[in-house]
């Protein structure tokens, strides 16, 4: 069974920082190119940021350019999200997503709180 | 302002048919990447519903079903069911913003 389970997030204060993690299982994780979504409550998903299968290639919305940074560690399964000098607007449900053969796998999610 | 365009909200009757489409243009749904299809319950992560643009996963019914022509997909259900009401969303690939795309949502309502 495929499963994707996202920790790390936390209630901070804008410019913190935190490291998001996921841990795979159930495929073959070194096959696949790894996302995150996130969601703020109420509102509608948006993508942040992929990694390549290999990790040669990363990807990011503009919006985090620069503050987020995705990486994996395939020998232990595990996708991570650092992000730095965060802002009240990255309030959300983070989540780990991947595009499998059998379709997309996505994880629980993990909350992140940024407040003064 | 979402890449891809949904409706925000669709409604109908118990039995009814009901469909959400969901717009894009040539650099994905156009560019023949794949759409996929969530429904998401309240305080609940994305269930997919369906995949690669008509694919339905082990377990989801039958009455769930998805299409895809041009720049446009689209996902109905029929024989609408109290269970149904949720949000449901559309996801594409965008060629130009390499990274995936979302509608915004759209919330279907059993009368």
């Amino acid at each position: 069974e495929v499963q994707l389970l996202e920790s790390g997030g936390d209630s901070v204060h804008p410019g913190e920082s935190l490291r998001l993690s996921c841990a795979a299982s159930g495929f073959i994780f070194p096959n696949y190119a790894m996302n995150w979504v996130r969601q703020v409550p109420g509102k509608g998903l948006e993508w942040v940021s992929a990694i390549s299968a290999s990790s040669a290639a990363t990807y990011y919305r503009d919006s985090v350019k620069g503050r987020f940074t995705i990486s994996r560690d395939n020998s232990k399964n595990l996708l991570f999200l650092q992000i730095h000098s965060l802002r009240v607007e990255d309030t959300a449900i983070y989540y780990c997503a991947t595009n499998l053969t059998q379709g997309v796998a996505w994880g629980q999610g993990t909350t992140v709180t940024v407040s003064s | 302002q979402s890449v891809l365009t949904q409706p925000p909200s669709v409604s109908g009757a118990p039995g009814q048919r009901v469909t959400i489409s969901c717009t894009g243009s040539t650099s994905n749904i156009g560019a023949n990447f794949d759409v996929h299809w969530y429904q998401q319950l309240p305080g609940t992560a994305p269930k997919l519903l369906v995949s690669t643009n008509f694919n339905r996963p082990s377990g989801v019914p039958d009455r769930f079903s998805g299409s895809k022509s041009g720049t446009s997909a689209s996902l109905a259900i029929t024989g609408l069911q109290a269970e149904d009401e949720a949000d449901y969303y559309c996801q594409s690939y965008d060629s130009s913003l390499k990274g995936w795309v979302f509608g915004g949502g759209t919330r279907v309502t059993v009368l």
